[in-house]
Protein backbone atom coordinates (compact mmCIF):
# COMPACT_ATOMS: atom_id res chain seq x y z
CA UNK A 1 0.00 0.00 0.00
CA UNK A 2 0.90 4.13 0.09
CA UNK A 3 3.51 5.08 2.18
CA UNK A 4 3.62 8.77 2.61
CA UNK A 5 7.08 10.21 4.12
CA UNK A 6 6.87 14.21 5.32
CA UNK A 7 9.59 16.24 6.40
CA UNK A 8 10.47 18.37 8.79
CA UNK A 9 8.20 17.49 11.50
CA UNK A 10 9.05 21.27 12.89
CA UNK A 11 9.80 24.04 11.10
CA UNK A 12 10.43 27.54 12.56
CA UNK A 13 10.59 30.99 10.19
CA UNK A 14 10.70 34.38 10.86
CA UNK A 15 7.86 36.78 9.05
CA UNK A 16 8.88 37.83 5.41
CA UNK A 17 10.88 33.93 4.95
CA UNK A 18 10.27 31.04 2.98
CA UNK A 19 9.53 28.03 4.22
CA UNK A 20 9.17 24.67 2.16
CA UNK A 21 7.99 20.94 3.34
CA UNK A 22 8.53 18.10 1.72
CA UNK A 23 6.78 14.02 0.84
CA UNK A 24 7.92 11.01 -0.64
CA UNK A 25 5.35 8.91 -2.26
CA UNK A 26 5.81 5.32 -2.34
CA UNK A 27 3.37 4.17 -5.02
CA UNK A 28 4.14 4.75 -8.48
CA UNK A 29 0.39 4.48 -8.71
CA UNK A 30 -0.49 7.78 -6.87
CA UNK A 31 -1.52 10.70 -9.20
CA UNK A 32 -3.69 13.35 -6.92
CA UNK A 33 -1.32 14.88 -3.78
CA UNK A 34 -3.21 17.92 -2.02
CA UNK A 35 -1.98 19.95 0.65
CA UNK A 36 -3.83 20.36 4.00
CA UNK A 37 -3.26 23.22 6.42
CA UNK A 38 -5.11 22.17 10.18
CA UNK A 39 -5.56 25.24 12.87
CA UNK A 40 -5.67 24.41 16.23
CA UNK A 41 -9.06 23.39 17.11
CA UNK A 42 -10.35 22.93 13.23
CA UNK A 43 -10.27 19.81 10.92
CA UNK A 44 -7.76 20.25 7.89
CA UNK A 45 -8.61 22.16 5.10
CA UNK A 46 -7.56 21.67 1.43
CA UNK A 47 -4.85 24.57 0.55
CA UNK A 48 -3.55 23.44 -2.93
CA UNK A 49 -3.38 20.41 -4.94
CA UNK A 50 -1.53 18.91 -7.72
CA UNK A 51 -2.02 16.16 -10.42
CA UNK A 52 0.41 13.98 -11.67
CA UNK A 53 0.12 15.38 -15.69
CA UNK A 54 1.42 18.69 -14.08
CA UNK A 55 4.77 19.21 -12.47
CA UNK A 56 4.41 22.76 -10.74
CA UNK A 57 0.87 24.20 -9.63
CA UNK A 58 1.11 28.05 -8.00
CA UNK A 59 -1.91 29.79 -5.99
CA UNK A 60 -0.85 33.17 -4.59
CA UNK A 61 2.36 32.89 -2.15
CA UNK A 62 1.47 28.94 -2.26
CA UNK A 63 3.18 26.55 -4.85
CA UNK A 64 3.94 22.70 -4.83
CA UNK A 65 5.60 21.32 -7.22
CA UNK A 66 5.89 17.48 -8.11
CA UNK A 67 8.46 15.13 -9.13
CA UNK A 68 7.44 11.60 -10.55
CA UNK A 69 10.21 9.74 -11.23
CA UNK A 70 11.94 10.96 -7.64
CA UNK A 71 8.13 10.15 -6.16
CA UNK A 72 8.21 13.12 -3.81
CA UNK A 73 6.23 16.68 -4.18
CA UNK A 74 6.92 19.81 -2.27
CA UNK A 75 4.69 22.83 -0.69
CA UNK A 76 6.47 25.83 -0.98
CA UNK A 77 5.30 29.29 1.19
CA UNK A 78 6.45 32.33 0.43
CA UNK A 79 6.54 35.98 2.05
CA UNK A 80 4.93 34.11 4.99
CA UNK A 81 2.77 35.60 7.89
CA UNK A 82 2.02 34.59 11.17
CA UNK A 83 -0.99 33.56 10.07
CA UNK A 84 0.47 30.72 8.18
CA UNK A 85 1.71 29.56 11.68
CA UNK A 86 -0.50 25.78 11.39
CA UNK A 87 0.47 21.80 10.92
CA UNK A 88 0.59 20.83 7.52
CA UNK A 89 -0.40 17.73 5.94
CA UNK A 90 0.84 16.30 2.54
CA UNK A 91 -1.20 13.46 1.46
CA UNK A 92 -1.16 10.78 -1.71
CA UNK A 93 -4.13 9.46 -3.10
CA UNK A 94 -3.83 5.62 -2.89
CA UNK A 95 -5.03 5.31 -6.64
CA UNK A 96 -7.47 2.79 -6.24
CA UNK A 97 -11.16 3.10 -7.14
CA UNK A 98 -12.27 5.18 -4.18
CA UNK A 99 -8.92 6.83 -4.09
CA UNK A 100 -8.41 7.02 -0.60
CA UNK A 101 -6.10 9.60 0.76
CA UNK A 102 -2.85 8.27 2.63
CA UNK A 103 -1.21 10.97 4.73
CA UNK A 104 1.82 12.10 6.32
CA UNK A 105 3.41 13.39 10.09
CA UNK A 106 2.12 16.76 9.44
CA UNK A 107 4.62 19.78 9.72
CA UNK A 108 4.24 22.33 12.29
CA UNK A 109 4.96 25.44 11.33
CA UNK A 110 5.96 28.66 13.29
CA UNK A 111 6.31 31.66 11.78
CA UNK A 112 7.75 34.36 14.32
CA UNK A 113 6.58 37.78 13.79
CA UNK B 1 -17.04 26.31 7.75
CA UNK B 2 -16.23 23.27 5.08
CA UNK B 3 -20.05 22.08 4.97
CA UNK B 4 -19.15 19.11 7.02
CA UNK B 5 -20.54 19.49 10.46
CA UNK B 6 -19.53 16.98 13.35
CA UNK B 7 -21.47 16.41 16.94
CA UNK B 8 -20.11 16.36 19.55
CA UNK B 9 -17.28 18.44 19.69
CA UNK B 10 -15.73 17.03 22.56
CA UNK B 11 -17.16 13.92 24.25
CA UNK B 12 -15.93 11.83 27.84
CA UNK B 13 -16.07 8.61 28.04
CA UNK B 14 -16.03 5.97 30.37
CA UNK B 15 -14.32 2.72 29.48
CA UNK B 16 -17.78 1.17 29.69
CA UNK B 17 -20.00 3.65 28.26
CA UNK B 18 -22.09 3.32 24.75
CA UNK B 19 -21.63 6.76 22.26
CA UNK B 20 -22.24 7.72 19.42
CA UNK B 21 -20.40 10.58 16.73
CA UNK B 22 -22.49 11.82 14.42
CA UNK B 23 -21.17 13.37 10.89
CA UNK B 24 -23.81 15.40 8.43
CA UNK B 25 -22.84 16.94 4.94
CA UNK B 26 -24.87 19.15 2.53
CA UNK B 27 -22.41 19.13 -0.49
CA UNK B 28 -24.17 16.18 -2.44
CA UNK B 29 -20.84 14.15 -1.62
CA UNK B 30 -21.15 10.40 -2.75
CA UNK B 31 -18.46 9.63 0.01
CA UNK B 32 -17.81 9.96 3.60
CA UNK B 33 -15.01 8.89 6.08
CA UNK B 34 -13.96 8.29 8.92
CA UNK B 35 -10.49 9.34 10.03
CA UNK B 36 -8.41 9.02 14.27
CA UNK B 37 -6.02 11.51 14.65
CA UNK B 38 -3.97 10.52 17.38
CA UNK B 39 -0.41 12.78 18.68
CA UNK B 40 2.53 12.62 16.33
CA UNK B 41 0.65 10.27 13.96
CA UNK B 42 -0.41 10.12 10.54
CA UNK B 43 -4.25 10.79 9.77
CA UNK B 44 -5.65 7.14 9.86
CA UNK B 45 -7.99 6.06 7.82
CA UNK B 46 -10.67 3.94 9.61
CA UNK B 47 -13.89 3.21 7.14
CA UNK B 48 -14.71 4.60 3.63
CA UNK B 49 -18.50 4.49 2.28
CA UNK B 50 -19.15 4.70 -0.95
CA UNK B 51 -23.23 5.49 -1.88
CA UNK B 52 -23.93 4.28 1.19
CA UNK B 53 -22.20 1.47 1.08
CA UNK B 54 -18.95 0.38 3.28
CA UNK B 55 -15.93 0.52 0.87
CA UNK B 56 -13.15 0.10 3.02
CA UNK B 57 -12.39 -1.08 6.41
CA UNK B 58 -8.98 -0.42 7.63
CA UNK B 59 -8.53 -3.18 10.42
CA UNK B 60 -10.48 -0.93 12.85
CA UNK B 61 -11.52 -3.21 16.09
CA UNK B 62 -15.24 -4.23 16.38
CA UNK B 63 -15.86 -1.61 19.28
CA UNK B 64 -15.71 1.31 16.41
CA UNK B 65 -19.08 0.82 14.31
CA UNK B 66 -20.34 2.82 11.66
CA UNK B 67 -23.25 3.33 9.92
CA UNK B 68 -24.09 5.22 7.46
CA UNK B 69 -28.05 5.62 6.78
CA UNK B 70 -27.62 7.75 3.92
CA UNK B 71 -25.43 9.50 2.04
CA UNK B 72 -25.60 13.05 4.06
CA UNK B 73 -25.07 11.46 7.44
CA UNK B 74 -22.26 8.99 8.97
CA UNK B 75 -22.36 7.69 12.54
CA UNK B 76 -19.39 5.95 14.48
CA UNK B 77 -20.99 3.96 17.36
CA UNK B 78 -18.15 3.46 20.16
CA UNK B 79 -18.54 0.81 22.83
CA UNK B 80 -16.27 -0.98 25.73
CA UNK B 81 -13.25 1.73 24.22
CA UNK B 82 -9.97 1.82 25.78
CA UNK B 83 -7.88 4.87 26.98
CA UNK B 84 -5.84 4.34 23.76
CA UNK B 85 -8.66 5.33 21.51
CA UNK B 86 -8.63 8.64 22.92
CA UNK B 87 -8.00 11.06 19.99
CA UNK B 88 -9.74 13.32 17.21
CA UNK B 89 -11.92 11.82 15.26
CA UNK B 90 -12.65 13.50 11.57
CA UNK B 91 -14.96 12.88 9.50
CA UNK B 92 -14.72 13.70 5.41
CA UNK B 93 -16.82 14.10 2.59
CA UNK B 94 -15.62 13.36 -0.94
CA UNK B 95 -17.61 13.10 -4.25
CA UNK B 96 -15.60 9.83 -4.59
CA UNK B 97 -14.36 7.78 -7.79
CA UNK B 98 -11.09 8.75 -6.30
CA UNK B 99 -8.74 12.01 -6.60
CA UNK B 100 -11.26 14.46 -5.63
CA UNK B 101 -10.91 16.76 -2.65
CA UNK B 102 -12.05 15.95 0.78
CA UNK B 103 -13.99 18.06 3.06
CA UNK B 104 -13.21 17.90 6.61
CA UNK B 105 -15.52 18.40 9.41
CA UNK B 106 -13.65 20.00 12.67
CA UNK B 107 -13.42 17.35 14.53
CA UNK B 108 -15.07 15.28 17.75
CA UNK B 109 -12.09 15.33 20.34
CA UNK B 110 -12.57 12.26 22.13
CA UNK B 111 -11.06 11.09 25.93
CA UNK B 112 -11.89 7.22 27.65
CA UNK B 113 -11.15 7.84 31.43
Amino acid sequence: GENVEQHPSTLSVQEGDSAVIKCTYSDSASNYFPWYKQELGKGPQLIIDIRSNVGEKKDQRIAVTLNKTAKHFSLHITETQPEDSAVYFCAASDGGSQGNLIFGKGTKLSVKP
Amino acid sequence: ETGVTQTPRHLVMGMTNKKSLKCEQHLGHNAMYWYKQSAKKPLELMFVYSLEERVENNSVPSRFSPECPNSSHLFLHLHTLQPEDSALYLCASSMGGGNTEAFFGQGTRLTVV
